[in-house]
Order: C-alpha cells, then structure tokens, then sequence
C-alpha cells in the first residue's frame, strides 16, 4: 500500500532553517511528483510547491520562493523540504503528498510534521 | 484570504444531506478540475472526490461532487457522527501555476 512517512517534529529558533524529509514506499516513486502543504494554526491549507521526481524539475509557490527548496533521493525514495529564515508564523504542520500531475490531485498525503517556531 | 471561497461552517443532523460550496474564477475552477479533501482532528488531509465527480475507492457514494462554470459543490447524505471534520476544496490556478485550496468549512454533525 502507497505511505508516505514524515520525519519527525521540529522546534525551531527564528532566522534558522528546517529540513523535512518524506519517504515513499508502495508506488513507482518516479512516476509522480511530491507535493508539500502546510496548515499552520487556526488556518487552512496552504501549497507551498512540488518537485517532479522523474527530473527534479520544481515549482515553488510565489510566497516560497528564495527561502524553500524541495529535493528528490530516488535512491530511498525520499522527499525533502528545507525552508530557511523561519518566522514565528511558519509554525506549522507541514504535509508532503503524492502528487497525481494528470489529474493534478494530492492522492496520498504523509502524517504530517509539526514544525515550531519559538524564540 | 484563499484564492476559492468555501463557506467556513456547515451542520446538519444525522441522516440529513448538506452541501458545501466552493466559489472560484475563470482561471481555476473555470478551466480546471475540482478536487476535495478532508482532514480529520488530528488527522492528515485525505482526497476525497478527484476530478469534479469522482470518488476515490473506499470512499462511500453518500458523497458527491459537482462543477458548474466557476463554482463547485460537495454533498454529503445521510450524514454520520464521524463525517465531522474539515472539507477543503482545490483547483489548479492557470494565473498561479499551481493549485489552490478553498479556507476550508468544518463541518458540524448536530
């Protein structure tokens, strides 16, 4: 069966960086794209880009873009999602999920990883 | 605010039907599909109906989608205890290259 297992929680100071990874198993990792979204307190669900694992092709979301990077190991089948100069309002649980590009939905989602941002 | 409009609360009785919508533009769920999610307390997000209509397996036909023009819906029949959570609707935005998610309606079982 399709999991995707999440590393686990964080606490963070401000201004450090946070590297979350998420391993896949029970699919063709390279045939679809991992996605990550976040739902950080009080709030909804928040996209925050997806990486192409068949060419490490990425897309990150305008918000995101110059503190996020999203990276692929197809050698363990793992994901990775680094943001860096956090705030106290990327406190948040981040979510990675297979994404299905042709019907462009998140069909499997990992457990989710809280990351806490505190001084 | 997020780029689709869900109304942020819904309820109804067990057994009762109660639809959720979902408000959009030309540019998302006019030229896309709409996908639904639910998250349970404590729970990660699950897909719920992909492409407009279609439910994933496991998931009871007591659920169903539909899209009209810029705006999509989600009903739910014969509602359970155990219905209660958070609904999320999505779509792909044209303008943003990536997709989009509605605030979210929790939904109460009364």
């Amino acid at each position: 069966q399709v999991q995707l297992v999440q590393s686990g929680g964080e606490v963070k100071k401000p201004g450090a960086a946070v590297k979350v990874s998420c391993k896949a198993s029970g699919y063709i990792f390279s045939n679809y794209g991992i996605s990550w979204v976040r739902r950080a307190p009080g709030q909804g669900l928040e996209w925050m880009g997806w990486i192409s694992t068949y060419n490490e092709n990425v897309y990150y979301t305008q918000k995101f873009q110059g503190r996020v990077t999203m990276t692929t190991d197809t050698s363990t089948n793992t994901a990775y999602m680094e943001l860096r100069s956090l705030r106290s309002d990327d406190t948040a649980v981040y979510y990675c999920a297979k994404f299905n590009v042709l019907v462009r939905s998140l069909d499997y989602w990992g457990q989710g990883t809280l990351v806490t941002v505190s001084s | 605010q997020s780029v689709l409009t869900q109304p942020p609360s819904a309820s109804g009785a067990p057994g009762q039907r109660v639809t959720i919508s979902c408000s959009g533009s030309r540019s998302n769920i006019g030229r896309n599909i709409v996908n639904w999610y639910l998250q349970l307390p404590g729970s990660a997000p699950k897909l719920l109906m992909f492409s407009n209509n279609h439910r994933p397996s496991g998931v009871p036909d007591r659920f169903s989608g539909s899209k009209s023009g810029t705006s999509a819906s989600l009903a739910i029949s014969g509602l359970q205890s155990e219905d209660e959570a958070d609904y999320y609707c999505a779509a792909w935005d044209d303008s943003l290259n990536g997709p989009v998610f509605g605030g979210g309606t929790r939904l109460t079982v009364l």
